[in-house]
């Protein structure tokens, strides 16, 4: 167990939809990190908050947007869903603000299937 | 390069025997390099990590090594078992515009079997 939680573990919705995924990070981690994970594309990063502020951006789309509340929580919120969509995503946090040398420990992830 | 899903390597061994799994990573500028392991149903596990400057780092009864001159990493497992059996992705990360982000660049995967 990382100590990373992740709800839900399973999420089935229809295109078009709209949906939040939510992460909490290990206690005293202030960095959270997303993930997609698909067949085709493999493990991709998504986005990096720290201490609740945009820190690093990857190939997020423009549907997808993502935040964190003082509580360090973080939510991935998916819009306007489309078939690609469906993949398995991953929430990571670590203690700082990703330097190198930085654990990134992973939650179990949230397997979102559109229908 | 990016990462790609399908077709996933595979590594068959026997438990007890020793194995090494290799990872190929493009971008010279990448410094730092981690191993995880990524079981059915969950999500990647760190196993151990190198900098740039070393070329080789043992834990336990794990050992990265990094060959710089020709961009390459393994990870060898010793005595492997049934355990061990899972997906093991290698990971970049890179300075970026002068900042270190925690972007991490994840290889493709390989997947290694250990049949008792």
């Amino acid at each position: 167990d990382s100590g990373v939680t992740q709800t839900p573990k399973h999420l089935i919705t229809a295109t078009g939809q709209r949906v939040t995924l939510r992460c909490s990070p290990r206690s005293g981690d202030l960095s959270v990190y997303w993930y997609q994970q698909s067949l085709d594309q493999g493990l991709q990063f998504l986005i990096q908050y720290y201490n609740g502020e945009e820190r690093a951006k990857g190939n997020i789309l423009e549907r997808f947007s993502a935040q964190q509340f003082p509580d360090l929580h973080s939510e991935l919120n998916l819009s306007s869903l489309e078939l690609g969509d469906s993949a398995l995503y991953f929430c990571a946090s670590s203690v700082g603000r990703g330097h190198r040398g930085e654990t990134q420990y992973f939650g179990p992830g949230t397997r979102l299937l559109v229908l | 390069g990016e990462s790609v899903g399908l077709h996933l390597p595979t590594l068959s061994v026997q438990e007890g025997d020793n194995s090494i799994i290799n990872c190929a990573y493009s971008n010279s500028a990448s410094d730092y390099f981690i191993w995880y392991k990524q079981e059915s149903g969950k999500g990647p596990q760190f196993i151990i990590d190198i900098r740039s400057n070393m070329d080789k780092r043992q834990g336990q009864r794990v050992t990265v090594l990094l060959n710089k001159t020709v961009k390459h990493l393994s990870l060898q497992i010793a005595a492997t078992q049934p355990g061990d059996s899972a997906v093991y992705f290698c990971a970049e990360n890179r300075e970026a515009g002068g900042t270190s982000y925690g972007k991490l660049t994840f290889g493709q995967g390989t997947i290694l079997t250990v049949h008792p």
